[in-house]
């Protein structure tokens, strides 16, 4: 069963540090994006990356966030320095661009659930 | 800005009724119209996607298009206390593969 994985599933970190959360797309899926979730503010999204190239960040806090694919297999999303309100869940999720059907639709991972004090 | 607006709810119904739950949207060049359903702590996974205007059936879900109207619909009939989550509409552009969420309506179906 073809799946995103998000690692790690939860983070608690103070405030100041460095959070790293990593994703790895469906195998195929050329497109991958980052969400961030809140009660507050929904799903919005952060990025996104076409052939591991980055298309769109400007969703993005760009002092403090930063996000890359140095791999069709990787995708990272890394906040340094982390602050509270950066408190939330990010969601990888992926699709496969010009696919017909299924796979042109997003897929997300599990989550990264950040709880920065 | 292209906008999704739905109700936050909660859309409360009993068991084995019908629910409704709405959806409008703003850009008119909207092609193409997805339902997500997200568990409390689970991530969105997707339970139906729609692209011509009128009805569309699988099991228990309908999704309804309407884009004179830009509005989309899913109705859930014979609910079960298992459809209880938040339900997320999404809406994409022709020509772009990036969807526009709205904020979802929270379901709940008692006993």
């Amino acid at each position: 069963d073809a799946r995103v994985t998000q690692t790690p599933r939860h983070k608690v970190t103070e405030m100041g540090q460095e959070v790293t959360m990593r994703c790895q797309p469906i195998l195929g899926h050329n497109t991958v994006f980052w969400y961030r979730q809140t009660m507050m503010q929904g799903l919005e999204l952060l990025a996104y990356f076409r052939n591991r190239a980055p298309l769109d960040d400007s969703g993005m806090p760009k002092d403090r966030f930063s996000a890359e694919m140095p791999d069709a297999t990787l995708a990272t999303l890394k906040i340094q320095p982390s602050e509270p309100r950066d408190s939330a869940v990010y969601f990888c999720a992926s699709l496969r661009t010009g696919a017909i059907s299924g796979a042109n639709v997003l897929t997300f991972g599990a989550g990264s659930r950040l709880t920065v004090l | 800005q292209k906008e999704v607006e739905q109700n936050s709810g909660p859309l409360s119904v009993p068991e084995g009724a019908i629910a409704s739950l709405n959806c409008t949207y703003s850009d008119r060049g909207s092609q193409s119209f997805f339902w997500y359903r997200q568990y409390s702590g689970k991530s969105p996974e997707l339970i139906m996607s729609i692209y011509s205007n009128g009805d569309k059936e699988d099991g228990r879900f309908t999704a309804q298009l309407n884009k004179a109207s830009q509005y989309v619909s899913l109705l859930i009939r014979d609910s079960q206390p298992s459809d209880s989550a938040t339900y997320l509409c999404a809406v994409r552009s022709g020509g772009s593969y990036i969807p526009t969420f709205g904020r979802g309506t929270s379901l709940i179906v008692h006993p």
